[in-house]
């Protein structure tokens, strides 16, 4: 049941644009897009809901594809500060329980 | 400010010792979570409370303890049946349970428990 992430990591010079994807083999209320920088907390990024629009915010944004069970995070022109761990977690109607991702190591280069 | 509180930052512990991490948060929110976090893996979770004097078992609760008296309170003991206790250990709270569009959910520091 766990979503799977792809890539597993990815490494991009400052400016380019990066996709996260989260499939999961069940069908999904909501994903929840979380940032994790080595020994701090996960941070929120955003929540998608089933029958929901893109969400986003300039340069970092997300998709919710019901049919394919799929949300891809868009990474637009890279900044050094978004380097970390992102983290999918998906919720299915079933049971209401958030369950994550293994996470997508995303490195950030001058 | 309001925020999610974890203690200790790091804990050392030998083998077949109880401990109990702490996890206290003044957000006013009803639902609670304990993660445990291992390299290279997703949160895994441990137990997670959705209203005071109420807590349930998560994924992974075997040879852990959660109480849930106070609702800014939901400490973790971690108890000596845990085989492979050494792990880092987050604690979150979301104004309710996961789920519904309101649900960000908040985390501490986290807790680094190494057994020695």
């Amino acid at each position: 049941q766990q979503p799977v992430q792809s890539p597993q990591a990815v490494i991009l010079r400052e400016g380019e644009d990066a996709v996260i994807n989260c499939s999961s083999s069940k069908a999904l209320y909501s994903v929840h897009w979380y940032r994790q920088k080595h020994g701090e907390a996960p941070v929120f990024l955003m929540i998608l809901l089933k029958g929901g629009e893109q969400k986003g915010h300039e340069k970092i944004s997300a998709s919710f594809n019901e049919k394919k069970q799929q949300s891809s995070l868009y990474l637009t022109a890279s900044q050094l500060s978004y380097s970390g761990t992102y983290f999918c977690g998906t919720v299915m109607d079933s049971n209401y329980q958030l369950i994550w991702g293994a996470g997508t190591k995303l490195i950030i280069k001058p | 400010d309001g925020g999610i509180t974890q203690s200790p930052k790091y804990l050392f512990r030998k083998e077949g010792q109880n401990v109990t991490l702490s996890c206290e948060q003044n957000l006013n929110h009803d639902a609670m979570y304990w993660y445990r976090q291992d390299p290279g893996q997703g949160l895994r979770l441990i137990y997670y409370s959705q209203i005071v004097n109420d807590f349930q078992k998560g994924d992974i609760a075997e040879g852990y303890s959660v109480s849930r008296e106070k609702k800014e309170s939901f400490p973790l003991t971690v108890t000596s049946a845990q085989k492979n206790p050494t792990a880092f250990y987050l604690c979150a709270s979301s104004i309710d349970f996961q789920g519904n569009e309101n649900t960000e959910a908040f985390f501490g520091q986290g807790t680094r428990l190494t057994v020695v």
